[in-house]
């Protein structure tokens, strides 16, 4: 069975710091990693994708993949209260195009 | 910004009856997808589509379930003899490339089974 592993948190932040959440995947094979956020009761909603290994800048966030340990990791600079959400990481597996999702990580940033 | 549209945004059945849950891709996109998420639980596959086929599906999937895409644009699931463990959000997500690029959300249907 294809896993994505996450800690479902919380993991409490204060306003301004930097955020990392992990993410780790089973399936050696897999070829795209995504980060959404997902608000209470809403629908995931894209922050990052990432294909090869390294890190990958946008904005405030930065996600980095390292295929070798099957291990990805986004970091949230400066957050913000608003980031207070569950980041959701999904992996799209070797010759399929379903996406298979963590638990997700709940993050809480306090003013 | 085009985005994938859901309706109904909420669905109260009882158990035993028969739901469609409709949903418009984004207009250029050829890959489409069920997920659905039960309260507090992760998000989960049930079904891609493409090409008026289904592509692969999970074992969640069963015979109560079907998709279809009957006109060119809209794209319905359908339980047909719904259970209590039914009761869920499902999101619907298409995407223009089958292995790269996102697959982009729409805001979901709350399903409820009495």
């Amino acid at each position: 069975q294809k896993e994505v592993e996450q800690n479902s948190g919380p993991l409490s932040v204060p306003e301004g710091a930097i955020a990392s959440l992990n993410c780790t995947y089973s399936d050696r094979g897999s070829q795209s990693f995504f980060w959404y956020r997902q608000y209470s009761g809403k629908s995931p909603e894209l922050i990052m994708s990432i294909y090869s290994n390294g890190d990958k800048e946008d904005g405030r966030f930065t996600a980095q993949l390292n295929k070798a340990s099957q291990y990805v990791s986004l970091l949230i600079r400066d957050s913000q209260p608003s980031d207070s959400a569950t980041y959701l990481c999904a992996v799209n597996g070797e010759n399929t195009d379903k996406l298979i999702f963590g638990t997700g990580t709940r993050l809480q940033v306090f003013p | 910004e085009p985005e994938v549209t859901q309706t109904p945004s909420h669905q109260v059945t009882q158990m035993g009856q028969e739901v469609i849950l409709r949903c418009v891709p984004i207009s250029n996109h050829l890959y489409f997808y069920w997920y659905r998420q039960i309260l507090g639980q992760k998000v989960e596959f049930l079904v891609s589509f493409y090409n008026n086929e289904i592509s692969e599906k999970s074992e969640i999937f069963d015979d109560q379930f079907s998709v279809e895409r009957p006109d060119g644009s809209n794209f319905t699931l359908k339980i047909r003899s719904t259970k209590l463990e039914d009761s869920a959000m499902y999101f619907c997500a298409s995407r223009a490339d089958r292995f790269l690029g996102t697959q982009y959300f729409g805001p979901g249907t709350r399903l409820l089974v009495l």
